[in-house]
Formats: C-alpha cells, structure tokens, sequence
C-alpha cells in the first residue's frame, strides 16, 4: 500500500505569492493531519481532520493560512500570502479513527520563502 | 496541555554500543508513538506502544503507564540509526503532543 502522499516535495516561492500545499491520506484513513515543523518550534500541529470535517485548527497561526478537505482522499493547506517566516517542513499524517490511532507521516514538503 | 519530556537531548555513540532513550509524560494517555527522524527528514513509525514492551530488531520499547514513562533501546546501534528519535503521546480525540525529540549521533 502506498503512504501517505505529499506535493510538491520542494516548493521556492518568493514573499507575497500564493503557496498550495497537498496531501493525498493512506487509502482506509479517516483522520488527517498538518504539522509545521521548524529548528525553533519543533513539530506543532496546524489542523486536523475527522472523516473529512476540521476538527481543531487551534495551531493555525493567522488568516493567511486555510486547509481544506473535499473528500477523504485528497486535502489541501493554502497560505495566502506567504512570508518568510512560514518557511518551514510541512507535513501531512493520518490515522484510522476508532482502532489504534497511530498516524504515519508523509514526506514532508519543504518550503522556502524568499 | 500535557507535557512530554524527552532524554537526553542529544547522544553520540560509538557504532555497536546500546542505548536507552527516555520518555516522561504529565498525565495518563491512550496511547505512545516512537518515531525516528533520518537525516533525509522523514518521520518513521517505530512502535505503537501504550503499554507494555514490544520489540523489533534491535530496537526495544516499553511503555509503564501507570507511572507514566516509556523507554526506547537500541542495541548494537549502527550509523543508519542517526537521527532524531521523538516520542509522542495522545491523551483524548486524535491529537499527538510530540517531545522535543533526542538527537542521536552513531559514529563508525
């Protein structure tokens, strides 16, 4: 079976510009997740979802940043616009609601604003 | 929120030595993730381990959650194993409160 599914694996965008960030979740999973992960901050939590519904998107940090699930295969986090300080290691995971929970990850897409 | 503490932070080893790196937790927990962080970046699921001891190869782990720790060994360690080991914990709904991770270094 395939992981979970990230794209772009890299992404070199200059401040000011649109940033979309995309995840396909392991095939069977309900629950997904985006993590930032940074030297100063470590792994933080942005949003998640359940059964294709945001649950707790407590960790977004500000209105530049939105993340959508249309259906349970594919789910989307857009900032809008991006700054150099949302460079990061952006990373999708998910799990299967009701058995154990354990979320695996994708491969993260690196982004770097200039 | 809970708290995850991770020990040590940092750890370099000599290739074929063992080690033992730490967990502590604030409050109970449905469950016990260890990952490892290779130096490429990835995040990969180690064990799943809300109490109890599993192992696979030489790495063991053990989770005693009445008081509220877990340990990860690693036994005649290799260079491959360098990276960031991290421990994550979930209390209630799907949330994973991760530690701050231990950095280990396996020199040949």
């Amino acid at each position: 079976d395939a992981g979970v599914i990230q794209s772009p694996r890299h992404e070199v965008t200059e401040m000011g510009q649109e940033v979309t960030l995309r995840c396909k979740p392991i095939s069977g999973h309900n629950s997904l997740f985006w993590y930032r992960q940074t030297m100063m901050r470590g792994l933080e939590l942005l949003i998640y979802f359940n059964n294709n519904v945001p649950i707790d998107d407590s960790g977004m940090p500000e209105d530049r940043f939105s993340a959508k699930m249309p259906n349970a295969s594919f789910s989307t986090l857009k900032i809008q616009p991006s700054e150099p300080r949302d460079s990061a290691v952006y990373f999708c995971a998910s799990s299967a609601l009701g058995r154990s929970y354990e979320q695996y990850f994708g491969p993260g897409t690196r982004l770097t604003v200039t | 929120g809970i708290q995850v503490e991770q020990s040590p932070p940092d750890l370099i080893l000599q290739e074929g030595a063992n080690s033992t790196l730490r967990c502590n937790f604030s409050d109970s927990v449905n469950n016990l993730q260890w990952f490892h962080q290779n130096p490429w970046g990835q995040l990969i699921n180690l064990f799943y381990i809300p109490s109890g001891t599993k192992q696979n190869g030489r790495l063991s782990a053990t989770t005693v959650a009445t008081e509220r720790y877990s340990l990860l060994y690693i036994s005649s360690s290799q260079t491959t194993d360098s990276g960031v080991y991290f421990c994550a914990v979930r209390t209630s709904g799907s949330r994973l409160t991760f530690g701050e991770g231990t950095q280990l270094t396996v020199n040949p």
